[in-house]
């Protein structure tokens, strides 16, 4: 198994543009979600699905969007960059569950924003 | 709300000593915690978890933790560093009502040191 992978490794984007960060996992995970990473402040939720055609917001959903057509692949989209969503982000994945499973992640895209 | 607090930015540690990386947590109800690790360049990977039962949860690379209720603590512990274990550990709870999503601390650096 490839476990959870995402492209691209790396980005540079000029504000204002917009791009599909993608995931995708091969371990038949009902559960994905997208966290971004930023110094001292752990990661935080931006956008979660519990199933194929499921999504909801977490904890900094603004200025992104997510689909889950597939239970495969869950993209998240980057409407309009902006400088203070240079950050690195991970996608991960889990089993559903009685809420103990633990989640998968995978490498990261570093996105930067200038 | 739930939160998590590691009041630590970095903890210094000669190789065979022990180390505890110091973790607490907010939630209402019983909380479902774990501990990540995440090596430079690298996703996290899960290291262990409490969710019920014995306080002492021992995880993967001869780590351990310990539930304690009354102080609301989840501390990392291992009897004897290694250099290897120099990396970032994410102390994290699950999200009330959100599949396994998780609610991260801000992360401690171990330095392990010759």
């Amino acid at each position: 198994n490839a476990g959870v992978t995402q492209t691209p490794k790396f980005q540079v984007l000029k504000t204002g543009q917009s791009m599909t960060l993608q995931c995708a996992q091969d371990m038949n995970h009902e559960y994905m979600s997208w966290y971004r990473q930023d110094p001292g402040m752990g990661l935080r939720l931006i956008h979660y699905s519990v199933g194929a055609g499921i999504t909801d917001q977490g904890e900094v959903p603004n200025g992104y969007n997510v689909s889950r057509s597939t239970t495969e692949d869950f993209p998240l989209r980057l409407l309009s960059a902006a400088p203070s969503q240079t950050s690195v982000y991970f996608c991960a994945s889990s089993y559903k569950g009685h809420g103990g499973r633990e989640q998968y992640f995978g490498p990261g895209t570093r996105l930067t924003v200038t | 709300a739930q939160s998590v607090a590691q009041p630590e930015d970095q903890v210094n540690v000669a190789e065979g000593n022990p180390l505890t990386v110091k973790c607490t947590y907010s939630v209402s109800g019983n909380p479902y915690l774990f501990w990540y690790v995440q090596y430079p360049n690298r996703g996290l990977q899960f290291l262990l978890k409490y969710i019920t039962g014995d306080n002492l949860v021992k995880g993967s690379y001869g780590f351990e933790a310990e539930f304690n209720k009354s102080q609301t603590s989840f501390h990392l512990k291992k009897p004897s560093a290694l250099v290897s274990d120099s990396a970032l550990y994410f102390c994290a709870v699950r999200v009330h009502n959100a599949g396994n999503m998780l609610t991260f601390g801000g992360g401690t650096r171990l330095m392990v040191k010759p």
